[in-house]
């Protein structure tokens, strides 16, 4: 299995362009939810999924916005880059299962706006 | 969500125990305690997980006293490999994580 696939793994963009980070994962896991670590921080929540259809914001929503149209793929969209939203960006999923399921990440997009 | 304490860093050297001690006083009947290491350049990878006593798997032990309100994480005899952020969480039992919400983590540096 692959797991949690990003793509891609690195990114420049110029302030304003937008972009769509993609996640897919092949655990056939309900919940997914988007991550952004900035330099010796850990790591705060964007948005998250509880399946298919169904999104909600995290701690850190502003100038991102989400869908999940299927199980696998959650995809992360910036509408007008800021250099604010230079960060290392992280999905990760998890099982809806009898007890707490620990997140599965995938290796992250580095995105520097400029 | 529990708010968790840990020590922003730590070190060690080679073949000793290290334990990093989190606090969560606030925590809930009903929350887990999990442990995540990150290292550079990656996602972070879930240690070991657990609610009450001892816990111990092939890579850690997680020690959680009856009042719940702290956890230590143990590696036993660590190596340079084991250089690395560690996250302590609690989360609400059936949530899947989903909502987890992440601290600075403890940096751990072991030195040869």
């Amino acid at each position: 299995n692959a797991g949690v696939t990003q793509t891609p793994k690195f990114q420049v963009l110029k302030t304003g362009q937008s972009m769509t980070l993609q996640c897919a994962q092949d655990m056939n896991h309900e919940y997914m939810s988007w991550y952004r670590q900035d330099p010796g921080m850990g790591l705060r929540l964007i948005h998250y999924s509880v399946g298919a259809g169904i999104t909600d914001q995290g701690e850190v929503p502003n100038g991102y916005n989400v869908s999940r149209s299927t199980t696998e793929d959650f995809p992360l969209r910036l509408l007008s880059a800021a250099p604010s939203q230079t960060s290392v960006y992280f999905c990760a999923s998890s099982y809806k299962g009898a007890y707490n399921s620990p997140l599965h990440f995938g290796n992250g997009t580095r995105l520097t706006v400029t | 969500l529990a708010k968790t304490t840990q020590p922003i860093s730590m070190d060690s050297y080679e073949g000793q125990e290290v334990n990093i001690t989190c606090s969560h006083n606030n925590i809930a009947t009903n929350d887990y305690i999990t442990w995540y290491q990150q290292f550079p350049s990656q996602g972070p990878r879930f240690i070991i997980q657990g609610y009450k006593t001892k816990v111990t798997n092939e890579v850690a032990s997680l020690f959680i006293p009856a009042d719940r309100k702290s956890s230590t994480l143990s590696l036993p005899r660590v190596s340079l490999s084991d250089t690395a952020v560690y996250y302590c969480l609690v989360d609400p039992v059936n949530t899947g994580g989903f909502k987890t919400i992440f601290g600075a983590g403890t940096r751990l540096f072991v030195k040869a």
